[in-house]
């Protein structure tokens, strides 16, 4: 398994502004994933985040407006870019620790609020 | 296309009833997995269960059961003895097989919001 932390936990920013969200795994995976949650819904993959290469993005989800790093195996970040009311969502990043096994473990999730 | 269904949106029910949240999916592939999540209000997601293509047993994890029958593309949860702390939204996930085998992507249902009252 994995055990996966995300910073901040939650926040509210204003429209225009951008945020970056962290995501920590206590272990090298070999591949880590962005979600969005919107408000009652289910969970849409943003991207997958690769290690030392571009991330691989979802149709609907363009790199502008939602860059991501992944610098090593263990840590990436999202950044939401120039918000609006409707990024207003949970952000959670998932990691699959490899080796045979297609589990995906989550982390916290960033619960974020733009006015 | 792959897809989840997760027909029922919400189900409440009192403490110790049992309980079944139904989970439908579709997919041509012959290799699939299938999961279930739980998310608390704390929103994190928490893994319950990984279910292969090939793997038709059915399992039993103390209170909980899941049911996985491929001629009908179900793959239902069921919580015996309900209890309070059980109220979360579950999701039923299916992964799609990509990127040269490596399955990786996770399709959700909506999910369902289970309220045990007590």
């Amino acid at each position: 398994s994995a055990v996966i932390s995300q910073k901040p936990s939650r926040d509210i920013c204003q429209r225009g502004t951008s945020l970056t969200i962290q995501c920590q795994v206590d272990s090298q995976v070999t591949m880590m994933f962005w979600y969005r949650q919107q408000p009652g819904q289910s969970l849409t993959l943003i991207a997958t985040a690769n290690q030392g290469s571009e991330a691989t993005y979802e149709s609907g989800f363009v790199i502008d407006k939602f860059p991501i790093s992944r610098p090593n195996l263990t840590f990436s970040t999202l950044t939401v870019s120039n918000m609006s009311p409707e990024d207003s969502s949970i952000y959670l990043c998932s990691a699959r620790p490899g080796g045979g096994t297609d589990t995906q473990y989550f982390g916290p999730g960033t619960r974020l609020t733009v006015l | 296309a792959q897809k989840v269904t997760q027909a029922q949106t919400e189900i409440s029910v009192v403490e110790k009833e049992d309980v079944t949240l139904d989970c439908v999916y579709e997919t041509r592939d012959t290799t699939y997995y299938l999961f279930w999540y739980k998310q608390p209000p704390s929103g994190e997601l928490v893994f319950l269960i990984r279910r292969n293509s090939f793997d038709e047993q059915n399992e039993i994890s103390g209170r909980y059961s899941w049911n996985f029958q491929k001629s009908t593309s179900s793959f239902n949860f069921t919580i015996t003895a309900s209890q309070v702390v059980d109220s979360a939204v579950y999701f039923c996930a299916l992964s799609e097989e990509n990127y040269g085998g490596a399955t990786n992507k996770l399709i959700f249902g909506t999910g369902t919001l289970l309220a045990v009252q007590p």
